[in-house]
This record gives C-alpha cells, sequence and structure tokens, in this order.
C-alpha cells in the first residue's frame, strides 16, 4: 500500500459525459501527479500540481483539467469524453516539487467509455 | 528532450540475473536516471534511482557510464514474482517547460 488512494477504482460512462477522478496523497506529500496508461500503453504524464499550484503540464488534453485543494487532495476532470479516452488513471504523489524524487503510485481509476 | 529507448520484452529463468539496459542519449546534464516496475493493473513501484558510476539497494543495482548516455538496471536472482513492465525514466526539470517521459517500458517473464 503505497498510501495513496484514488475513487472511484472503477467508471463506465457515456461519449460526450463528463466524470472526475480524485486522488489524495500520501500523508505529508505536497506533490501530485497525473498519468494516463491506455491498453498495452507506456504510462504518459498529464500533469502535476504542487502545493496547490500547477507546476507541470504534459500531454494533458484541452478537455481534461485537473486542480489541487488546499487539502493538497486534487482531482482530475475529464469533459466531452471520447472513446479514446477509455484508459487507467494513475495519480502519484512526491514530497518535493520536482520529480527527480520518488513517486508513490495509488492504485488507479479504470475509465471505460461506451 | 530526453527520450528513452528499451527493449520491448526480455525472458529469463528464476535464479538468473537479468540486466535491461535504457538508452538515453540526449540526456541532459541535470538528469537522473529511475526505474519503476509495474504489475497488472497495479500503479507502478519505485526500484532505484541514479546519476552516475554505480548505485545498489536491496532489490537492484544500477550502472550508468561515464558518458551517461545508457543505463543498465541489474536485477539479482530472479524469482517469477519479478515478472513485469520495467520502466526507465529520465526527468528533466526545467523553470517553464517542465518534461517527465517515461520509456515504452521492458516486458520481463520470468519462467521456472
Amino acid at each position: 500500500d503505497s498510501g495513496v488512494t484514488q475513487t472511484p477504482k472503477h467508471l463506465i460512462t457515456a461519449t460526450g459525459q463528463r466524470v472526475t477522478l480524485r486522488c489524495s496523497p500520501r500523508s505529508g506529500d505536497l506533490s501530485v501527479y497525473w498519468y494516463q496508461q491506455s491498453l498495452d500503453q507506456g504510462l504518459q504524464f498529464l500533469i502535476q500540481y504542487y502545493n496547490g499550484e500547477e507546476r507541470a503540464k504534459g500531454n494533458i488534453l484541452e478537455r481534461f483539467s485537473a486542480q489541487q485543494f488546499p487539502d493538497l487532495h486534487s482531482e482530475l476532470n475529464l469533459s466531452s469524453l471520447e472513446l479514446g479516452d477509455s484508459a487507467l488513471y494513475f495519480c502519484a504523489s512526491s514530497v518535493f516539487e520536482v520529480s527527480l524524487e520518488e513517486q508513490y503510485f495509488g492504485p488507479g481509476t479504470r475509465l471505460t467509455v461506451t | 528532450l530526453a527520450k528513452t529507448t528499451q527493449p520491448i520484452s526480455m525472458d529469463s529463468y528464476e535464479g538468473q540475473e537479468v540486466n535491461i539496459t535504457c538508452s538515453h542519449n540526449n540526456i541532459a546534464t541535470n538528469d537522473y536516471i529511475t526505474w519503476y516496475q509495474q504489475f497488472p493493473s497495479q500503479g507502478p513501484r519505485f526500484i532505484i534511482q541514479g546519476y552516475k558510476t554505480k548505485v545498489t539497494n536491496e532489490v537492484a543495482s544500477l550502472f550508468i557510464p561515464a558518458d551517461r548516455k545508457s543505463s543498465t538496471l541489474s536485477l539479482p536472482r530472479v524469482s517469477l514474482s519479478d515478472t513485469a513492465v520495467y520502466y526507465c525514466l529520465v526527468g528533466t526539470p526545467k523553470v517553464d517547460n517542465y518534461q517527465l517521459i517515461w520509456g515504452a517500458g521492458t516486458k520481463l517473464i520470468i519462467k521456472p
């Protein structure tokens, strides 16, 4: 158990819909990262927040957005969903601002868009 | 922009030493090299991190040559439970354009 929690574990929705994925980092960790992993694909970095502020942005679509709240939990919002958005979405956390340090990954949310 | 190249898959047998090499020809001066392990439907787990020469911990060793254009993850005496995907990660922190690039991963299959 990494100490990172993600909810929900599974999510099934239809095209065009909007969903919110939630992540609670390990106690004391200030950075939260979001990743997308499609079937048999590697990890695609989406976005990172550090202590409430956006720190880095990767291959995140304009239909996707995220935020980190004062209690440090984070939410990833996916809108106008398409079939291709079906994937595992992982959240990770770390203590420091830069991800050169070890990241702790949550169990993931499996999103299925039908 | 550092990119990594790893073998797509590797096979080995229980009790053997396994070496997985990652190429990162464009690695920047301040980059570190990090390896993660991922089991199916689970989040990756940190294995080891290094900058140069050799790093060893209780589960693996990481060898980085002087030019740092590649790195080798060494798993001693593997067991069936080491069957997983192994990712090589090169971190490139910059002020305005932070990049975090993961390799495609190496699927390691350990046979009895």
